[in-house]
């Protein structure tokens, strides 16, 4: 299963909403996770079953969707958020990523 | 608190054979599924290999089956990757991950800190 991460990078301000959306290339049901990555760091699961917020992970994340569309939205950004955000299938094998969205700050 | 800790990265011959290791602590690893994921510099992340609880269940990446191979021992609390006829688009980060059951937490939901493999000529 591939999927379609988009966009590919994002500008965005402290403060604003932004959402990235996740296309799946056939029905995975709710079987898509969230990753953030800073640089240099290993990447940390923020949604998990497309819109379970994982224990610790602040409410400004959510997620939204099931079968081939999906999409990953923080409200309110903090300085903190800006980094890479991937998704990932876990439907079958290989367990495919996303191409990744970068966030950067405007 | 649950932690995952690669080792043995570093330079390998194209041609060559690298090992990994990823010690587990803080949780019981004989329960959970693993997985290994590596990113090459400057790219995205890349799933390669998947090994069950029990080693019953294994999967690779096209771009790796017949030279990687994916093995644990569930009383040293460890996973491996034994990495052969190296490439140069083996190089890059590895890391492993744990995985827990579906009725649980279904993502990869513990990573250790990576271990970079270059790969030579």
């Amino acid at each position: 299963t591939q999927l379609t991460q988009s966009p590919s990078s994002l500008s965005a301000s402290v403060g604003d909403s932004v959402t990235i959306t996740c296309r799946a290339s056939q029905d995975i049901s709710i079987y898509l996770a969230w990753y953030q990555q800073k640089p240099g760091k290993a990447p940390e699961v923020l949604i998990y079953a497309a819109s379970t917020l994982q224990s610790g992970v602040p409410s400004r994340f959510s997620g939204s969707g099931s079968g081939t569309d999906f999409s990953l939205t923080i409200s309110s950004l903090q300085p903190e958020d800006f980094a890479t955000y991937y998704c990932q299938q876990l439907d079958s094998y290989p367990r495919t990523f996303g191409e990744g969205t970068r966030l950067e700050i405007k | 608190e649950a932690q995952l800790m690669e080792s043995g990265g570093g330079l390998g011959r194209r041609g060559g054979s690298v090992r990994l290791s990823c010690a587990a602590s803080g949780f019981d690893f004989r329960t959970y599924s693993m997985n290994w994921v590596r990113q090459a510099p400057g790219k995205g992340l890349e799933w390669i290999s998947y090994i069950s609880s029990a080693s019953n269940i294994i999967y690779y990446a096209d771009s790796v089956q017949g030279r990687f191979t994916i093995s644990r021992d569930n009383a040293r609390n460890s996973l491996y990757l034994q990495m052969n006829n190296l490439r140069g688009d083996d190089t890059g980060v590895y890391y492993c991950a744990r995985l827990p059951s579906i009725s649980e937490v279904y993502a990869f939901d513990i990573w250790g800190q990576g271990t970079v493999v270059t790969v030579s000529s």
